[in-house]
């Protein structure tokens, strides 16, 4: 089983702020790496596919990069409405694994 | 705008069976390429993939689960469905079911999830 590691597991960030969020692989993911949004109550968004494909109307200030075993999504200056938990997830072998969760509360 | 529904008791005995449907509505449940999976979230933690089913019938399992989970399709009704055989408190969660294009792909279609909890 791939494990993903994503750091911080949380950051506090004001408004306008650039955060960026890691997800490590424990091997080779290849570019099949997704980052999704999830609010309280509401499920999870998806984000960012293939590491840096933008999916259908998310705004441009998320992006994604890296492959193979590092992964960053990165959200430029920040809006309040930013305030979620993120996760990276893998679906190039079995089992899809997620990362445990990088939590973003905003000042 | 594809939607998907998640139905289903929301309270198990421990050791009972845990069903739960999915129902897709505003397209296809046979459309090419799509997978369609479940995933649950236990309360306050992250999200783990149970399994997931091409229309054809073709199915992929956690093998941390796979022994108790069965996943299926009825394209007549435009569902997919799971079951999960001889519950235990750690079963409880929010279950969602969801959408990807192909199989390597992220999940991009969630359903708005359905509590399960596990308790005489």
């Amino acid at each position: 089983e791939i494990v993903l590691t994503q750091s911080p597991d949380f950051q506090s960030v004001t408004p306008k702020e650039k955060i960026t969020i890691t997800c490590r692989a424990s091997q080779s993911v290849g570019s099949s790496l997704h980052w999704y949004q999830q609010k309280p109550g509401q499920s999870p968004k998806l984000l960012i596919k293939y590491g840096s494909q933008s999916f259908s109307g998310v705004p441009s200030r998320f992006s994604g990069s890296g492959s193979g075993t590092e992964f960053t999504l990165t959200i430029n200056s920040l809006e309040a409405e930013d305030a979620a938990t993120y996760y990276c997830h893998h679906s190039s072998s079995l089992p899809q694994t997620f990362g445990q969760g990088t939590k973003v509360e905003i000042k | 705008q594809l939607q998907l529904q998640e139905s289903g008791p929301g309270l198990v005995k421990p050791s009972e069976t845990l069903s739960l449907t999915c129902t897709v509505a505003g397209g296809s449940i046979s459309s090419n390429n799509y997978y369609w999976g479940w995933i649950r979230q236990p309360p306050g933690k992250g999200l783990e993939w149970i399994a997931s089913i091409y229309h054809s019938g073709t199915t992929y399992y956690n093998p941390s689960l796979k022994s108790r989970v069965t996943i299926s399709v009825d394209t007549s009704k435009n569902q997919f469905s799971l079951k999960l055989t001889s519950v235990a408190a750690a079963d409880t969660a929010m279950y969602y079911c969801a959408k990807k294009v192909e199989r390597p792909a992220g999940f991009d279609y969630w359903g708005q999830g359905i509590l399960v909890t596990v308790s005489s």
